[in-house]
């Protein structure tokens, strides 16, 4: 069965430093990995995506990829109060079938 | 703004009550999926459709049933709806699951 895995948190980071959400999946035929902002209430958006091996940044944004070893990262510089949320880490396997996995999410807190 | 309708946004439902979750896309996407999403379960496939005609079942189906008639309409359909179909639902789309805005069911 496919799992992501998450740290459920709450995970509290002063404004100002970097936020490091960490996250790990078993299917290794994943091909595509996400990272999605949901605040209460709201659909999740998404902030990231990374196929590769390696670093993708975006804005303040960092992905991070190894697929050795099963894990993505997503790295948040500068955190705002407003960057406070639930972060969903979603495998995608590709071949059209089975939509995303997603890991049940990682709350995020931005002390002012 | 092009984008996933979700009708209703919320819900109360009687239990054993018939009910259709409505979902409609303006991207012309093929695939298209419903998530149900629970306190410390996280987001769940439910149904999928990969394109018009065609549906299948994800990792919680049961209890549910889908049909793609066309590619623009989703809809997901309670049978006779129980109190642990409680939850708030998504409709989205594939690669990066761009999401409706949710319709949140409470039976009781």
């Amino acid at each position: 069965q496919k799992e992501v895995e998450q740290n459920s948190g709450p995970l509290s980071v002063p404004e100002g430093a970097i936020a490091s959400l960490n996250c790990t999946y078993s299917d290794r035929g994943s091909q595509s990995f996400f990272w999605y902002r949901q605040y209460s209430g709201k659909s999740p958006e998404l902030i990231m995506f990374i196929y590769s091996n390696g670093d993708k940044e975006d804005g303040r944004f960092t992905a991070q990829l190894n697929k050795a070893s099963q894990y993505v990262s997503l790295l948040i510089r500068d955190s705002q109060p407003s960057d406070s949320a639930t972060y969903l880490c979603a495998a995608d396997s590709g071949g059209g079938a089975d939509g995303l996995t997603f890991g049940k999410g990682t709350h995020l807190i931005i002390q002012p | 703004i092009a984008g996933i309708t979700q009708a209703p946004t919320s819900q109360i439902l009687a239990a054993g009550r018939r009910m259709t979750l409505r979902c409609t896309q303006d991207m012309r996407h093929n695939a298209m999926y419903w998530y149900r999403q629970d306190l410390g379960l996280g987001l769940r496939l439910i149904h999928y459709s990969n394109t018009a005609g065609t549906t299948g079942k994800g990792e919680v189906p049961d209890g549910y049933s889908v049909s793609r008639a066309n590619t623009d309409d989703f809809p997901l359909t309670l049978a006779s709806a129980v109190p642990s179909q409680t939850s708030v639902y998504f409709c989205a789309r594939r690669g990066r699951a761009f999401f409706g805005q949710g319709t949140r069911l409470t039976v009781v």
